[in-house]
């Protein structure tokens, strides 16, 4: 079946240092890609997403690149601070979101 | 604008019960989908609902089922549990319901199962 691949599984790095998380879809034909973040006790909250359309987006501190011709998708958090310690998700969808499996990304003071 | 909720928040059952699951999605939104969520699998979808109508299924076996009211209120239900069962349940609305809109998570119900 369709499937996300993410990684890595878990990522420290020192604040103000920049954070990235890759994602690899296996459906070619998947033409939206969310990326989610999930604090402790809360459900995913959408950070930022891109159409298959485009091949990159920034909101600030945040920014997603995609390659269509290699299924891969990156988020970029650069600037990084305690408040972004969460976990991060990454989706594809064509017909229904495939999610990956998740990031814990670790901010250390 | 509320958000999505979910009642209850914690639950515990013991295996071959079952369990009901509501979720009340945005006001306007008619899209409800259902996500099971658990440490080592990440978010697996179950199903998702479309002005009353399941439009996507996961692949759950049959004791997991759900419904959509007319309100666009979701219930799922979970019948004979299992102790694999345990887990956050999570449900998201979208306003439409088609391929690219954005979807809105509920806090999740958290699920043990004994």
């Amino acid at each position: 079946g369709e499937n996300v691949e993410q990684h890595p599984s878990t990522l420290s790095v020192q604040e103000g240092d920049s954070a990235v998380i890759k994602c690899t879809y296996s459906d070619s034909a998947s033409n939206y890609f969310p990326w989610y973040k999930q604090e402790l006790g809360k459900g995913p909250q959408l950070i930022i997403d891109i159409r298959s359309n485009v091949g990159e987006k920034k909101d600030q501190r945040i920014a997603v690149t995609l390659n269509k011709t290699a299924k891969h998708f990156s988020l970029h958090i650069t600037e990084t601070q305690p408040e972004d310690s969460a976990v991060y998700f990454c989706a594809a969808r064509n017909y229904q979101l495939i999610w990956g499996a998740g990031t814990k990304l670790i901010i250390k003071p | 604008k509320a958000g999505v909720t979910q009642t209850p928040r914690y639950l515990i059952k013991t295996r071959g019960q079952q369990v009901t699951l509501s979720c009340s999605p945005i006001s306007g939104h008619r899209s409800v989908s259902w996500y099971q969520q658990t440490p080592g699998q990440g978010l697996q979808f179950l199903f998702e609902y479309f002005s009353e109508t399941q439009r996507n299924k996961g692949n759950f076996p049959g004791r997991f089922s759900g419904r959509q009211f007319s309100n666009s209120r979701s219930e799922m239900n979970v019948s004979t549990l299992e102790l694999g069962d345990s887990a956050l349940y999570l449900c998201a609305s979208s306003l439409a319901g088609d391929r690219i809109n954005e979807q809105f998570f509920g806090p999740g119900t958290r699920l043990t199962v004994l």
